[in-house]
């Protein structure tokens, strides 16, 4: 039973490209959120979500746009996909922000060449 | 904005040794969570800390939070090889937006 799952693993695409990522959760939790970590392995979050509603939108360009069409799906779609996007984009809930531990997704590892 | 490091970036220990890695907020937290990551996989929620001064032990894992609730530790005694990975801590203030730390590679020499 997986609880947190991504698709895809792995995502090879050129520049200027656009592609999505889909995430979606088992657990029942309340808040999703798409974290980047980078090569030297730093995680940064970019967006969360509550129950649909969109709750932290870090300072990520305006090619990123996340999607909840229900509290157990979040997805993020890029546009013009530039180099330095290229990192690994993990998934996660938990069941109330600020309170409880996460629950990562494998991740997908974005390789934008 | 909220910053959270931790020390050391990298250690490498002898299979038995002990290893501590310590993480340090800008700002006071309201809890401190711990995460391991192995190599290619995804961080995994370890514990949590929530009171000042809380010491929590899971087997050969200790973790402590500081009297101030500025800082934290993470000890493992006699260190195994199925213990290598990147450890983060990640600490939560105000916002209920947690912060990640910067992480510490731990790798253990058989």
């Amino acid at each position: 039973d997986t609880a947190v799952s991504q698709t895809p693993k792995y995502l090879v695409t050129q520049m200027g490209n656009d592609k999505s990522i889909k995430c979606e959760q088992n657990l029942g939790h309340d808040t999703m959120y798409w974290y980047k970590q980078d090569s030297k392995k730093f995680l940064k979050i970019m967006f969360s979500y509550n129950n649909k509603e969109l709750i932290i939108n870090e300072t990520v360009p305006n090619r990123f746009s996340p999607k909840s069409p229900d509290k157990a799906h979040l997805n993020l779609h890029i546009n013009s996909l530039e180099l330095g996007d290229s990192a690994v984009y993990f998934c996660a809930s938990n069941q109330q922000q600020g309170t409880y531990g996460y629950t990562f997704g494998s991740g997908t590892r974005l390789t934008v060449v | 904005g909220q910053q959270v490091m931790q020390i050391p970036q990298y250690q490498h220990v002898q299979e038995g040794e002990d290893f501590t890695t310590y993480c340090n907020s800008s700002t006071t937290l309201s809890n401190i969570q711990w995460y391991k990551q192995r190599p290619g996989g995804h961080p995994v929620f370890l514990i949590q800390l929530v009171k000042s001064g809380e010491v929590k032990k899971q087997k050969r894992l200790t973790f402590q939070f500081g009297e101030a609730k500025k800082n934290s530790s993470l000890h493992i005694t006699a260190t195994q090889t199925t213990d290598v990975g990147t450890y983060f801590c990640a600490g939560v203030s105000g916002t209920y937006k947690y912060i990640f730390g910067t992480g510490t590679r731990l790798k253990v020499l058989a």
